[in-house]
């Protein structure tokens, strides 16, 4: 069973400061990875998928890399705003219809 | 606009009772989800369905139930057997069929059960 490990659990930066949040997984036989966002009471805002064959997605201000090797995505923020403030989850598609999710990591962006 | 519907948004049970959640979606997609959210823990898989008239458990699938009549529809009942249903609920739908790729996630924005 994918096992999915988000660390820290909690982050807190001053506005402007790039974040950088860490994802590992322990089965490199994955087919895909999603990085979302979650506001406190709200489902799930899917940022960005990379599919295994991939090694990063960028959208705006947001990167995502995949190293399969080393078992480790990274999602990376630019120049963080307040607005940024949520917590990001990671989910690794496997073989099947399951993604296997991390507890995800609370960012505050202070301004 | 499409998306995912869940209802209700918050919902409270007194022991004993079933209730069912709902979930609709207008995005034409073939496989539907539900799955379970507690605090500090990643989410967990209920059941699943990839075509009308088909479903499958997931991880936690005791003391729930599911049906899948239409596409755009994916209702769960929370039984009296499910021992700890106090939760947060999120349905997602995806586009893919494979069997071997879940293809892009969306969610709905979640209901909110508690057992008092």
């Amino acid at each position: 069973k994918q096992e999915v490990t988000q660390i820290p659990a909690a982050l807190s930066v001053p506005e402007g400061e790039n974040l950088v949040l860490n994802c590992s997984f322990t089965d490199s036989a994955i087919y895909n990875l999603q990085w979302f966002r979650q506001d406190p009471g709200k489902g799930l805002t899917s940022l960005l998928l990379i599919q295994s064959s991939q090694r990063e997605q960028t959208s705006g201000r947001l990167n995502a890399s995949l190293d399969k090797s080393s078992g480790r995505s990274t999602l990376y923020i630019a120049a963080s705003q307040p607005g940024d403030s949520a917590t990001y989850l990671c989910a690794f598609g496997s073989n099947d219809y399951k993604l296997s999710f991390g507890a995800g990591t609370t960012v505050t962006v202070r301004a | 606009d499409g998306g995912i519907t869940q209802s209700p948004k918050y919902l409270f049970r007194k022991e004993g009772q079933n209730v069912t959640l709902s979930c609709e979606q207008n995005l034409n997609h073939d496989a539907m989800y539900w799955y379970r959210q507690d605090p500090g823990q990643g989410l967990r898989l209920i059941y699943y369905s990839q075509i009308v008239n088909d479903f499958q458990k997931g991880d936690i699938a005791e003391g729930y139930s599911v049906s899948r009549e239409k596409k755009e529809s994916f209702p769960l009942t929370v039984t009296s057997a499910q021992k700890n249903p106090t939760a947060f609920y999120l349905c997602a739908s995806s586009i893919s069929t494979t069997t071997a790729n879940t293809g892009e996630l969306f969610f709905g924005e979640g209901s909110r059960l508690t057992v008092l």
